[in-house]
């Protein structure tokens, strides 16, 4: 089974801060790697797919880049609405693996 | 308007079953293939199982295979997770997902259902 490594596990950040988060897969999977945000209480909603694609309605400050194992998701600008938890997923194979999750904290 | 809205979580003594329902409106149900996905007390996300279009192929993580069960009610645009056999670390909030239909991503979710295994 693919395993999926994000670092950090947690960060704290001001307003206006550019912050990146990174996902590491134990094998290739191409760009098959999508990341979600999860605000407390709340279901995750998709942010970016196929490693680099903005979903619709996902502000532009919001991206990602990468591919084979080594994938990025920035915030630039962050907003104090941007607390949550964002989640990196791959879709190579199934099982369809996630992240431990890291946690954005607002300074 | 998407929406997903999962029901039929609670309380259930270990060794236990459980029958978990998703109600799915504003799309068309059956052209997508399904999926839930379970995230335990304060951890993260975990995969559980997926179901296509028709309900005749179905994939499961290995922790749940042979007790967990997904189907589909295409009629009544409604997902199922059948919980059998239930153990302590199945205790979690479990969330229904539809897979996009041209990116291979969930695009939309459900509230969530908390189950919780206890004597």
């Amino acid at each position: 089974d693919i395993q999926l490594t994000q670092s950090p596990s947690s960060l704290s950040a001001s307003v206006g801060d550019t912050i990146t988060i990174t996902c590491r897969a134990s094998q290739t999977i191409d760009i098959y790697l999508n990341w979600y945000q999860q605000k407390p209480g709340k279901a995750p909603k998709l942010l970016i797919y196929a490693a680099s694609n903005l979903q619709t309605g996902v502000p532009s400050r919001f991206s990602g880049s990468g591919s084979g194992t080594d994938f990025t998701l920035t915030i630039r600008s962050l907003q104090r609405e941007d607390l949550a938890t964002y989640h990196c997923q791959q879709t190579y194979s199934t099982p369809w693996a996630f992240g431990q999750g890291t946690k954005v904290e607002i300074k | 308007e998407v929406q997903l809205v999962e029901s039929g979580g609670g309380i259930v003594q270990p060794g236990g079953s459980l029958r978990l329902s998703c109600a799915a409106s504003g799309f068309t149900f059956n052209r997508h293939w399904m999926h839930w996905v379970r995230q335990a007390p304060g951890k993260g996300l975990m995969w559980v199982s997926r179901i296509n279009t028709d309900g005749t192929r179905t994939t499961y993580a290995d922790s749940v295979k042979d007790r967990l069960t997904v189907s589909r009610d295409n009629a009544k645009n409604t997902l199922y997770l059948e919980m059998t056999n239930v153990r302590a670390d199945d205790t979690a909030v479990y969330y229904c997902a539809r897979d996009g239909l041209t990116v291979r991503a969930f695009d939309s979710w459900g509230q969530g259902t908390l189950v919780t295994v206890s004597s």
